[in-house]
């Protein structure tokens, strides 16, 4: 079974508590990317990755740490500095041609007590 | 700086009506266009792209979109609208070689029996 995958489908994050979102993905594409989206306000970029061992921050990265250990997986941490972490959170894929398609795991909700 | 306009956030059509949601883009080069459709807490699913050749582009589920260079425009249509086509959609253009995408704010499609 092919696809992206973003665990869990809901969170709750405490105040002060780092949480992290976790995309996996069997596609063999080289890009990953991490967006978050508002109501009303599309979907911003926080970080992507075009290869393993390397990552750039995107338009909203403060309050969030990645990683690319490896090529499958892109894990994002909302850190306690992000102060508005609610939202939902998309994951995206894409193959090393940067014309190409991303494509969009199912999402996480993030929501805070 | 790249930038797409989706100037309708809510749109209302009756069943069996034609549809026309508008998207307008700022970039410089020749764009990389799409559109997404997203359905209430999931991933977004790709209708349709261009890249280049024929300005008229088919996509799944009966949509079309029509790239106009003289307009930056890159409106998506679709002929009879079914009540399963309600749903939030977003343009998109490709910024230029790092593969990022610049999305609209997005079009909430509400179907009327």
């Amino acid at each position: 079974d092919g696809g992206i995958t973003q665990s869990p489908k809901y969170l709750f994050r405490k105040e002060g508590q780092n949480v992290t979102l976790s995309c996996e993905q069997n596609l063999n594409h080289d890009a990953m990317y991490w967006y978050r989206q508002d109501p009303g306000q599309g979907l911003r970029l926080i970080y992507y990755s075009q290869i393993v061992n390397d990552f750039q921050k995107g338009d909203i990265a403060e309050g969030y740490s990645v990683s690319r250990e490896k090529k499958e997986s892109f894990p994002l941490t909302v850190t306690s500095a992000q102060k508005n972490p609610t939202a939902f959170y998309l994951c995206a894929t894409q193959t090393s041609e940067t014309s190409e398609t991303q494509y969009f795991g199912p999402g996480t909700r993030l929501l805070v007590l | 700086a790249q930038s797409v306009t989706q100037p309708d956030i809510h749109i209302t059509v009756s069943e069996g009506a034609s549809l026309e949601l508008r998207c307008n883009y700022s970039y410089g080069a020749t764009p990389y266009l799409f559109w997404y459709v997203q359905s209430p807490g999931q991933g977004l699913q790709l209708l349709l792209k261009y890249f280049s050749g024929d300005t008229l582009v088919q996509g799944i589920k009966g949509f079309e979109a029509e790239f106009k260079r003289s307009q930056s425009s890159f409106n998506l249509r679709k002929p009879s609208v079914h009540w399963s086509d309600a749903a939030e959609y977003f343009c998109a253009v490709g910024a230029g070689n790092t593969g990022k995408l610049i999305f609209g704010q997005g079009t909430t499609l509400q179907v009327k029996p």
